[in-house]
């Protein structure tokens, strides 16, 4: 357990259909980012925050997909007309990251347990 | 753009070696090395930056080149623990700072008695 949860687990839903799933980072982790990963396949990154600010999106990311994190805390991915192609596991990872005195620096991120989504 | 790993998928037996290796066509500022086991979410094993260090945590350690933009993950006396599909992250060294991973499609290490 890596302090990174996800709610639902699972979830299934029928085409058309809407769907949210909620992230809670490790607490003191201002990064959340958000990955989608198939069947034999590495998770694909789809966009992270810092803080409350959305910094970057990936071209993965349709209109039909918006993630928050209103508070700089928790964040929601939501799914808009859901489709077939869709059904994946929703990874969301967490991690801390200090101002380097000079250069850039990275972060090491945590992931949680995921939410497998199925499109019916 | 995804890195590739290899090999593909390994058998191993208990207390054998293992080298997995992940390439990039990318100048990278840091590679991040995962294990998945079916069903899991990715468990971070370490994490290296461009420089070229190697790490170790316990049997396992790693190395990255970053001249030939290369990193590999080395698994000594292997245990049956050490089943899954192994993951390496890409985080390319642009002006920008982008902070993305990008992952290889894994490795798949089985040990068997």
């Amino acid at each position: 357990d890596t302090g990174v949860s996800q709610d639902p687990r699972h979830k299934i839903t029928k085409r058309g259909q809407n769907v949210t799933f909620r992230c809670d980072p490790i607490s003191e982790h201002n990064r959340l980012y958000w990955y989608r990963q198939t069947l034999g396949q590495g998770p694909e990154f789809l966009t992270y925050f810092q803080n409350e600010a959305q910094l970057e999106k990936s071209r993965l990311l349709s209109d039909r997909f918006s993630a928050e994190r209103p508070k700089g805390s928790f964040s929601t991915l939501e799914i808009q007309r859901t489709e077939q192609g869709d059904s994946a596991m929703y990874l969301c990872a967490s991690g801390i990251y200090l101002p380097p005195a000079g250069g850039r620096s990275t972060d090491t991120q945590y992931f949680g347990p995921g939410t497998r989504l199925t499109v019916l | 753009q995804q890195p590739v790993q290899s090999p593909q998928a390994v058998i191993l037996r208990e207390g054998e070696d293992a080298v997995i290796n992940c390439s990039s066509s990318k100048a990278l500022y840091s590679v991040h090395w995962y294990r998945q086991k079916h069903g899991e979410a990715p468990v971070f094993l370490m994490i290296l930056l461009k420089g070229g260090e190697q790490k170790g945590h316990d049997k396992i350690s790693a190395s990255f080149n970053e001249k030939k933009q290369q990193s590999s993950l080395y698994l000594t006396a292997s245990q049956l623990s050490y089943s899954g599909t192994y993951f390496c992250g890409t985080e390319e060294d642009s002006g920008a700072g982008s902070y993305q991973l990008t992952f290889g499609k894994g490795t798949k290490l089985s040990v068997i008695p």
